[in-house]
């Protein structure tokens, strides 16, 4: 079974600054299938990127999604106070599984 | 805009099913999967299983033995029933839509919690 790590499990930054997480698959996975998802407090997941880098319907293009193989990696360029909150990767497959979260704190 | 709405008991005592119903506002069960998603602090953000309008199910592994899901396509709705529950099952359950190629969910439900207590 793939097991999907994200690091590190906080992140620390201020508004303005890069943010960079990682999602590493226990095996290689289609970067087809890897997507990434956004949580506040309080709310359901928001989708932001699906097949590593395709941003969905209306997520700003400081989010950007790379990686393939094991390695995979969400950037936001300029840390706005709205994305302070939790990230998941997604992988899909065989069955869904998810990450076990970065959380991007001020 | 699809919106999903999740309704149910929030309450279930241990050793009994537990039965949520996904509302689905607008366009069309087909072609998507439809999905339940639970959430725990311990184990973060667990997929249960989907199924397709045509009935077609898939669910988790370890959650198989307990979990069916149902559509009834004329009232666009879909359903979660999970047998044997435990405190282990205590979540926010949410309900989403997927898509069946890339297999990202991009419409959530506000999400429910649900304790299993007695």
């Amino acid at each position: 079974e793939i097991v999907l790590t994200q690091s590190p499990g906080t992140l620390s930054l201020s508004p303005g600054e890069r943010a960079t997480l990682s999602c590493r698959a226990s095996q290689s996975v289609s970067s087809d299938f890897l997507v990434w998802y956004q949580q506040r407090p309080g709310q359901a997941p928001r989708l932001l990127i699906y097949s590593t880098s395709i941003r969905a319907t209306g997520i700003p293009d400081r989010f950007s999604g790379s990686g393939s193989g094991t390695d995979f990696t969400l950037s936001i360029s300029r840390l706005e106070p709205e994305d302070f909150a939790v990230y998941f990767c997604q992988h899909y497959g065989h069955s869904v599984l998810f990450g076990q979260g970065t959380k991007v704190e001020i | 805009q699809v919106q999903l709405q999740e309704s149910g008991p929030g309450l279930v005592k241990p050793s009994e099913t537990l039965s949520l119903t996904c509302s689905v506002s607008v366009g069309s069960i087909s072609p998507y999967y439809w999905t339940w998603v639970r959430q725990t602090p311990g184990k973060g953000l667990e997929w249960i299983g989907y199924i397709f309008y045509n009935g077609a199910t898939k669910y988790n592994p370890y959650l198989e033995s307990r979990a069916t899901i149902s559509v009834d396509t004329s009232k666009m709705q879909f359903s979660l029933r999970l047998t044997s529950v435990t405190a282990a099952d205590t979540a926010v359950y949410y309900c989403a839509r997927q898509f069946r190629y890339f297999g990202q969910l991009d419409v959530w439900g506000q999400g429910t919690t649900v304790t299993v207590s007695s």
